[in-house]
């Protein structure tokens, strides 16, 4: 299938701990973006990466640090994990350029305890 | 500051209805309007894009228009179905591919 898919679907860990999720997209797309969506189902953009350089990085703590060894692939790396990051993180991917369809992977639910 | 306001936040029919989800928006500056399906548990599903060029997109019973000028954009839905219910969300786009979200409008078709 043709998608965008983020590993793991869930993830359940402790405050403190240092945890990564992973996205691939197979669209042949050179732009891929996170974004977390809060308990009050907002979604917000946390980084965006073309071609594997850093476009967007918004006001996210230093400790979420996001990783593109490739095109098709754009990880989150989340140290010293806190209460207040347990959210659903979301991938996307498009083409390059301000006019094109995003689309999004399922999701990863986060819960720290 | 740049936002994006979703009326009604929730909304009931019964089956059969055409209806209309609104979007406002604050930046006048915008690249694109977006229309967004979430099903519950799952991710987002592109519906439409509009550009801002363009005053309205259409897809089978979708249609969505943009006035940029009163910072506006509804989804019209027609002949509703129960398979149309889910969170409906706008978001628009800016420089470098951003995309600011509205909150959202939880539609609920009733057979």
């Amino acid at each position: 299938d043709t998608a965008v898919s983020q590993t793991p679907k869930y993830l359940v860990t402790q405050m403190g701990n240092d945890k990564s999720i992973k996205c691939e997209q197979n669209l042949g797309h050179d732009t891929m973006y996170w974004y977390k969506q809060d308990s009050k189902k907002f979604l917000k953009i946390m980084f965006s990466y073309n071609n594997k350089e850093l476009i967007i990085n918004e006001t996210v703590p230093n400790r979420f640090s996001p990783k593109s060894p490739d095109k098709a692939h754009l990880n989150l790396h989340i140290n010293s994990l806190e209460l207040g990051d347990s959210a659903v993180y979301f991938c996307a991917s498009s083409l390059a350029g301000v006019q094109e369809t995003q689309y999004f992977g399922p999701g990863t639910r986060l819960l720290v305890l | 500051k740049q936002e994006v306001t979703q009326i009604p936040a929730a909304l009931s029919v019964p089956e059969g209805e055409n209806l209309v989800l609104n979007c406002s928006f604050t930046d006048s500056a915008i690249y694109n309007l977006q229309w967004f399906r979430q099903d519950p548990g799952k991710g987002l599903t592109s519906l439409l894009l509009i550009q801002s060029s363009q005053r309205e997109q259409t897809s089978g019973r979708l249609n969505a228009s943009l006035d940029k000028s009163s910072g506006r954009s509804t989804l019209y839905i027609a002949a509703s179905q129960p398979g149309d219910s889910a969170t409906y969300l706008c978001a628009h786009g800016n420089q470098g591919g951003k995309l600011i979200f509205g909150q959202g409008t939880e539609l609920s078709v009733k057979p």
